[in-house]
């Protein structure tokens, strides 16, 4: 079965400062990973995906993420961090050309970027 | 293209109590899959539903139950509500195949007292 596992439950930076939030993932067949961000008392919001195509992913928001097969990992980063992107963010995995949509998620890192 | 709408937002119901939840998906959307989070156990798969048919169900026990019908409309069902129970519910909509990209609704927060 698939899994991922989120490196630290929470993260704090300083306002334009570097934003690196960490995700490794377990799975025995080619993975499809995401990241998703979560705002107060609010549903998750998909900032970028990987489905198999270009290892550097580009999402919302200015952040991206790697995927790297080698260390199993899928790693969130944003060059500088704002204010705004104070949040919860969730990394998760589905099983590649799957039909069913079971998603997998961590357990969440929390952003606080300070001023 | 609205997004997918979650009723009601807050409940508040006590111990023994039974409770449904609704979920509306994007227009053209025929999977939903449902999501318990709570500050313990966090982001939890319940169970999906794609054509009026469960495809997918986590590891909850059999209080938990759902439906689709035909518009691809969703209810889940909680049944002899525990406290352990309350939680933000979440329900996710996505297209059938593809890149397995969900769409989230606001969620439902349930409180059980």
């Amino acid at each position: 079965a698939q899994s991922v596992t989120q490196l630290g439950s929470h993260v704090s930076v300083s306002e334009g400062a570097l934003v690196l939030l960490r995700c490794n993932y377990s799975s025995s067949v080619p993975p499809y990973l995401f990241w998703y961000v979560q705002y107060p008392n609010q549903g998750l919001q998909l900032l970028l995906k990987y489905t198999s195509a270009a290892t550097l992913v580009k999402g919302i928001n200015g952040f991206e993420a790697e995927f790297k097969k080698s260390e199993t990992s899928f790693h969130l980063t944003k060059p500088s961090a704002h204010m705004s992107d104070a949040a919860e963010y969730f990394c998760a995995v589905s099983v590649a050309f799957c039909d069913n949509n079971d998603m997998r998620f961590g357990a969440g890192t929390r952003l606080t970027v300070k001023p | 293209k609205a997004g997918v709408t979650q009723t009601p937002r807050y409940l508040i119901k006590t111990r023994g109590q039974q409770v449904t939840l609704s979920c509306s998906p994007i227009s053209g959307h025929r999977s939903v899959s449902w999501y318990q989070q709570t500050p313990g156990q966090g982001l939890q798969f319940l169970f999906e539903y794609f054509s009026e048919t469960q495809r997918n169900k986590g590891n909850f026990p059999g209080r938990f139950s759902g439906r689709q019908f035909s518009n691809s409309r969703s209810e889940m069902n909680v049944s002899t509500l525990e406290l352990g129970d309350s939680a933000l519910y979440l329900c996710a909509s996505s297209s059938y195949g593809g890149t397995g990209v969900a769409f989230f609704g606001q969620g439902t927060r349930l409180t059980v007292v």
